[in-house]
């Protein structure tokens, strides 16, 4: 079972602002461990979005922004495209499970 | 690049070796994952190995039945599964976990994962 939290689903029209939270505890995200966001479009594997709770790798649209506070996170993407529907994944490290920890997924509609 | 091989259908109680092979980087610098995604379901974390093998990690529900290895020499990746069950069928990928910085324990490299089929 997933240890961190997120919204089954948002969704917007183009060009809106969506957020997706992520919510875990003291023993991940609130540990300090960084957190990553993963972007998955309909049949490929995970692409890496956001590492380090707010950096973007190269190639990732300015659009998508990361942060962090407490033992939550949130993705935001501005400027909604309908390139972007798909679905989204937090993840980190949990020290009392000593291993990695996903999100429950994110669905992210273009209306 | 991670490309992964060896799914394939098997029967309940049966196994499976996959593999995991690694090119374009110093594949012996890097902690390595398995991660795997049920038919329409999320992310999971299932096993990961340090850089020399000395420490490996499981997901808690695989309870012993999962063994991931690796042979640096041939830039290799390789998860043995044996008593699978139904809930083990999955797309199964590798990913690269950097342990550096702001990427720390990230997975930034996937593969684009094998099929494993488990019949009931």
């Amino acid at each position: 079972q997933s240890v961190l939290t997120q919204p089954p689903s948002v969704s917007g029209a183009p060009g809106q602002r969506v957020t997706i939270s992520c919510t875990g505890s003291r023993s991940n995200i609130g540990a300090g461990y960084h957190v990553h966001w993963y972007q998955q479009l309909p049949g490929t594997a995970p692409r890496l979005l956001i590492y380090g709770s707010s950096n973007r790798p190269s190639g990732v649209p300015d659009r998508f922004s990361g942060s962090k506070s407490g033992t939550s996170a949130s993705l935001a993407i501005t400027g909604l495209q309908t390139e972007d529907e798909a679905d989204y994944y937090c993840q980190s490290y949990d020290s009392s499970l000593s291993g990695f920890v996903f999100g429950t997924g994110t669905q992210v509609t273009v209306l | 690049q991670l490309v992964e091989s060896g799914g394939g259908l098997v029967k309940a109680g049966g196994s499976l070796t996959l593999s995991c092979a690694a090119s374009g980087f110093t594949f012996s610098d890097y902690r390595m994952n398995w991660v795997r995604q049920a038919p329409g379901k999320g992310l999971e974390w299932v096993a990961s190995i340090l850089i020399s093998s000395t420490y490996t990690y499981y997901a808690q529900s695989l309870k012993g039945r999962f063994t991931i290895s690796r042979d640096n020499s041939k830039n290799s990746l390789f998860l043995q599964m044996n008593s699978l069950r139904a809930e083990d069928t999955a797309v199964y990928y590798c990913a690269r976990v950097p342990a550096h910085g702001d990427y720390y324990y990230s997975m930034d490299v996937w593969g684009k994962g094998t099929t494993v089929t488990v019949s009931s």
